[in-house]
């Protein structure tokens, strides 16, 4: 069974602050990936797709790269408003897989 | 705007049945894929079925496969979802979303969210 693994689970940060988030897939993987930002209590919000496509009206501080097993999710510059917790997610062959999830936590 | 609204959730009993709806404004509806997601408390997000433009391919996750059925209505821009045999591990919000993408020749992900309707199996 493919799994997709997000590291870290948490991370702590402050404002400025470059961070990198990784979804690794349990094999190699040639569909589709996407990342998410969600806030608590409301929906999740695209930030990516196609791997480093950024969604319109994103800040450009969010990017996305990678290829094979490993993904990232870069924010260069943190801000206060992307306090939140993030996913990745995969499609392949009309099936949907979502990663764990990464809170990131003002330090 | 572009916007999903999501109702029908509530509690019920184990075992029983309960059908989640979704009408959409602000797009042509019959250009996308439909999809829901739920989210358990705390958990990620867990997709749970798509339907195509014509509504004639339907694709389910494994843990929903044979309870669920994913509908929808052209004419009237609306989504809908019919659960049954309902568990307590079905206990979650569930969101309709935009799945913008020609499947399986390229997907750009869900960019149109519902507020999430929020489903509870509990005797």
């Amino acid at each position: 069974d493919f799994h997709m693994t997000q590291s870290p689970s948490t991370l702590s940060a402050s404002v400025g602050d470059r961070v990198t988030i990784t979804c690794r897939g349990s094999q190699s993987f040639s569909g589709w990936l996407a990342w998410y930002q969600q806030k608590p209590g409301k929906a999740p919000k695209l930030l990516i797709y196609e791997t480093s496509t950024l969604e319109s009206g994103v800040p450009s501080r969010f990017s996305g790269s990678g290829s094979g097993t490993q993904f990232t999710l870069t924010i260069s510059s943190l801000q206060p408003d992307d306090f939140a917790t993030y996913y990745c997610q995969l499609y392949d062959t009309f099936s949907v897989t979502f990663g764990g999830g990464t809170k990131v936590e003002i330090k | 705007e572009e916007q999903l609204v999501e109702s029908g959730g509530g509690l019920v009993q184990p075992g029983g049945s309960l059908r989640l709806s979704c009408v959409a404004s602000g797009f042509t509806f019959t250009n996308y894929w439909m999809t829901w997601v739920r989210q358990a408390p705390g958990k990620e997000p867990e997709w749970v079925a798509s339907i195509k433009q014509d509504g004639r391919e339907k694709n389910y996750g494994d843990s929903v496969k044979g309870r669920f059925t994913i509908s929808r209505d052209n004419a009237e821009d609306s989504l809908y979802l019919q659960m049954n045999s309902l568990r307590a591990e079905d206990t979650a919000v569930y969101y309709c979303a935009r799945e913008h993408g020609d499947k399986p020749y390229y997907y750009y992900g869900m960019d149109v969210w519902g507020q999430g309707t929020t489903v509870t199996v509990s005797s």
